[in-house]
């Protein structure tokens, strides 16, 4: 069993939709929680960075992690075509420095 | 200010050769990490430095591996003897570890092709 499982798409939506992305992950001692968007030939950029349970809001993205479940999401509002990207979610121990990703979630948002 | 650069971007070599990839931090972050990212796959961790500490090596796929780094500047990759398998894109992020801070920022990456 991988230690984060991500469903790698492709999701396709339109424009302006609520799109939903998602994790699971199978170890409990994971604290660090974060979202990664990469674009094509480009490096991860980070998204969010969520410590522990709960939510977090930046602008239309909008980051929660729910512990008891293992169970991380990436929700992004009004969705625009320049949104079209893979979606990394990772995740990390204290104390040990090496982010664990998922295999990415490819989204594409047509006009 | 700038962010995490590496070089070259793109690196294409024959099977049996030694690479060097090379990646500069951002300037005063204590902390670099190479991760591995083949083709539809997720990036998997290969070695961390922090300050003067002993490197962690737990992610290196094989003694063909090895990275250096030189105080809290520049780290260079080495992959000798390069086998097809090692052909994906190589990655260097470094973060400012403190305060429980660990958000690890990326380089653009060096796509590396073992023909």
């Amino acid at each position: 069993q991988k230690e984060v499982e991500q469903d790698p798409g492709p999701l396709s939506v339109p424009e302006g939709a609520i799109v939903s992305l998602n994790c699971t992950y199978s170890n409990s001692a994971f604290q660090y929680f974060m979202w990664y968007r990469q674009y094509s030939r480009k490096g991860p950029e980070l998204l969010m960075y969520t410590y522990s349970s709960g939510n977090k809001e930046d602008g239309r993205f909008t980051a929660q992690v729910d512990k008891s479940s293992k169970y991380i999401s990436l929700f992004i509002r009004d969705s625009q075509p320049s949104d079209s990207a893979t979606y990394l979610c990772a995740v990390m121990n204290t104390g040990f420095q090496k982010l664990v990703f998922g295999t990415g979630t490819r989204l594409l948002v047509s006009p | 200010g700038a962010g995490v650069s590496q070089s070259p971007s793109n690196k294409v070599t024959e099977k049996g050769k030694d690479v060097e990839l090379r990646c500069d931090p951002i300037s005063g972050h204590t902390a670099l990490y190479w991760y591995r990212q083949r083709l539809g796959q997720g990036l998997e961790f290969l070695i961390y430095f922090q300050g003067n500490s002993a490197p962690d090596k737990s992610g290196l796929p094989s003694d063909r591996f090895s990275a250096e780094r030189t105080g809290e500047s520049v780290s260079t990759l080495t992959i000798q003897r390069t086998q097809q398998e090692d052909s994906a894109v190589y990655l260097c992020a470094s973060s400012l570890v403190r305060d429980s801070t660990y958000e690890q920022y990326f380089g653009p990456g060096t796509r590396l092709t073992v023909t």
